[in-house]
């Protein structure tokens, strides 16, 4: 599972509320990301970071903010949930100390949210 | 035009048989390629990588690249019925700090 746990993993809200999303990590790589998944779209960059308070938008950033305060955390948080947002969310790692910019990605077990 | 392209499939072989799951993609820049097997439920996991023109084998799996004419595909030798998962292709592109671009996935089913 490459060291990474998201929590929690299943989740039910109601429109409007806040909701935050955690990927924790125990390797202390520089780089997270956080996408979602949706049928017939595939997977799709929601927001990265690439170190402490280090943090890029990535293609479907509206409605959601990150931060990184500590390297092995990176929170996603639904400030207002709407129920476009029910989706499954993965966190994803960059494995560094590699010396390759092109090393893939490795993916948490996913959280599954649901908006109603 | 998406920028990663798969049929989504479901594409159907027996066992034993090659599977042949194709990707294009449209941005030239893109460096490096990468195939993600998926099952229902799960997370991606990956498979291989390539960065090079040509193929590269791993086990059963080879993936080939082709820049030219953008497109990169994954074989699967002797397919067995536990390799019946999605597989996504993700391309990262120059510069863009491993973020990766997915396409939508191709379903594959291996049958008995």
């Amino acid at each position: 599972d490459a060291g990474i746990t998201q929590s929690p993993r299943h989740k039910v809200t109601e429109t409007g509320t806040p909701v935050t999303l955690r990927c924790h990590q125990t390797e202390n790589h520089r780089y997270m990301y956080w996408y979602r998944q949706d049928p017939g779209h595939g997977l799709r960059l929601i927001h990265y970071s690439y170190g402490v308070k280090d943090t890029d938008k990535g293609e479907v950033s509206d409605g959601y903010s990150v931060s990184r305060s500590k390297t092995e955390d990176f929170l996603l948080t639904l400030e207002s949930a709407t129920s476009s947002q029910t989706s499954v969310y993965f966190c994803a790692i960059r494995k560094t100390g590699t010396g390759d910019n092109n090393s893939p990605l490795h993916f948490g077990n996913g959280t599954r949210l649901t908006v109603t | 035009q998406k920028e990663v392209e798969q049929n989504s499939g479901p594409l159907s072989v027996p066992e034993g048989a090659i599977a042949s799951l194709n990707c294009t993609y449209s941005d030239r820049g893109s460096q490096s390629f990468f195939w993600y097997r998926q099952y229902s439920g799960k997370s991606p996991e990956l498979i291989m990588f390539i960065y090079s023109n040509g193929d590269k084998e791993d086990g059963r799996f080879t993936a080939q690249l082709n820049k030219a004419s953008q497109y990169v595909s994954l074989l699967i030798r002797d397919s067995q019925p536990s390799d019946s998962a999605t597989y996504l292709c993700a391309v990262k592109v120059t510069g863009t700090a491993s973020k990766l671009t997915f396409g939508t996935g191709t379903r594959l089913q291996v049958t008995l």
